[in-house]
């Protein structure tokens, strides 16, 4: 049961363009979203993240939108540069004390920023 | 600045073998984490940790054990590795309900 999922497997954009990756949940209980970036060959690193209490989040470039009646967010990145380009996950996670930080994840998009 | 570090980047094991991957954090995060990463699966968690000697089962556990003896250190243990588990793995670690810091990866090739 995929909790997590993001449909688009890739995306491909124009340097200078906007990228907009989805994100679909269904655990109406998950309150704290978050996006990783991973390069080949290293570890995911966090990039934005957005509570459920709101509907969006910017951080220069990157501006994640939450909307819960659909159980859908977004990243938006713009301008799209080369560097980029990689892997990005999605998840999702329960605030309090018994979740302990679980993360879930969803299956990644591949994103590739052509010059 | 926050480092987890992982004791190897590539492994490669024979079928069988009992192989063992370490993961040390230097930010006295209570929680520790082992995912393995593959292509249309994303990250799927294997076995978290929230304090010392303390372990939960994840999404996918089979084949797999843990060990936690010191709060900076937590080790995946592949008990009899097999063919499917050829995966990246990756351990993380964090202190607070949100958001995870991750180490390098470990590829591991099991032939």
């Amino acid at each position: 049961d995929q909790q997590v999922k993001q449909n688009s497997p890739s995306l491909s954009v124009q340097e200078g363009r906007i990228s907009i990756l989805n994100c679909d949940y269904t655990n109406s209980m998950f309150d704290y979203f978050l996006w990783y970036k991973k390069y080949p060959a290293e570890g995911p690193t966090f990039l934005i993240s957005i509570s459920s209490i709101k509907d969006k989040n910017e951080d220069g470039r990157f501006t994640v939108f939450l909307n819960k009646s659909a159980k859908h967010l977004s990243l938006h990145i713009v301008p799209s540069q080369p560097g980029d380009s990689a892997v990005y996950f999605c998840a999702a996670t329960l605030s309090g004390g018994t979740s302990y930080g679980k993360l879930t994840f969803g299956q990644g998009t591949i994103l590739t920023v052509h010059p | 600045d926050v480092k987890v570090t992982q004791s190897s980047r590539y492994l490669v094991k024979r079928t069988g073998e009992k192989v063992f991957l370490e993961c040390v954090q230097d930010m006295d995060h209570e929680n520790m984490f082992w995912y393995r990463q593959d292509p249309g699966l994303g990250l799927r968690l294997i076995y978290f940790s929230y304090d010392v000697k303390m372990k939960e089962k994840g999404d996918i556990p089979e084949g797999y054990s843990v060990s936690r003896e010191k709060k900076e250190r937590f080790s995946l243990i592949l008990e009899s590795a097999s063919t499917n588990q050829t995966s990246m793995y990756l351990c993380a670690s964090s202190s607070l309900s949100r958001g995870q810091y991750f180490g390098p990866g470990t590829r591991l090739l099991v032939l």
